[in-house]
């Protein structure tokens, strides 16, 4: 059984600080690992994906990966009200045919 | 532009109603999917396609059926609307990094 698990919050952060989202995953073979912002009542947007361990940086967001941790995490810098969402980790398995699996979410709230 | 399409975005139908909920794509994706999502609660895929006359069933079980006749379309029926059937509804392509993009969803309340 495939299972993506995040820690459903909410996640109070203040205006300015960096705010730390963390996921893991069961599936030793998943190669590719994607985060998802999504609004109330919205569709979910996706942030950006890593697939090698170690860090990729977007602007003021940074994905983290260690494969041997089966761990994943996305850190947002400079942390505004309107990065008050739902935060969606997923995952894609070793053999990837029916799509991403997705975690609950981590609702993160960033306090003015 | 390149987008994923739904309509209607909100529908109120009564029980035993049949409905389609219409999703195109202009991405020229070959994956498509359906996904359920109940408000605050994660997402469910409920059917998949890999292309032209693919579909497959996800992991939610879904009494609603799918049809994959062009690469642009993905319809999702609903032969007799529930009241268990009212969430939201969103269709998605998958990229070429194996990413999902998701349309805009469609509200269904079943009274």
């Amino acid at each position: 059984q495939k299972e993506v698990e995040q820690n459903s919050g909410p996640l109070s952060v203040p205006e300015g600080a960096i705010a730390s989202l963390n996921c893991t995953y069961s599936d030793r073979g998943s190669q590719s690992f994607f985060w998802y912002r999504q609004y109330s009542g919205k569709s979910p947007e996706l942030i950006m994906f890593i697939y090698s361990n170690g860090d990729k940086e977007d602007g003021r967001f940074t994905a983290q990966l260690n494969k041997a941790s089966q761990y994943v995490s996305l850190l947002i810098r400079d942390s505004q009200p309107s990065d008050s969402a739902t935060y969606l980790c997923a995952a894609l398995s070793g053999g990837g045919a029916d799509g991403l699996t997705f975690g609950k979410g981590t609702h993160l709230i960033i306090q003015p | 532009e390149a987008d994923i399409y739904q309509t209607p975005r909100y529908l109120v139908i009564g029980t035993g109603k049949k409905i389609t909920l219409e999703c195109s794509q202009t991405m020229g994706h070959d994956k498509m999917y359906w996904y359920q999502q109940d408000p605050g609660m994660e997402l469910h895929l409920i059917h998949y396609s890999y292309g032209v006359n693919s579909t497959e069933k996800g992991d939610l079980s879904s009494e609603s059926t799918v049809s994959r006749i062009r690469t642009e379309h993905f319809p999702l029926t609903l032969e007799s609307a529930r009241p268990s059937h009212t969430s939201q509804y969103l269709c998605a392509t998958e990229g070429g990094n194996s990413e999902a993009f998701f349309g805009q969803g469609t509200r269904l309340t079943v009274v």
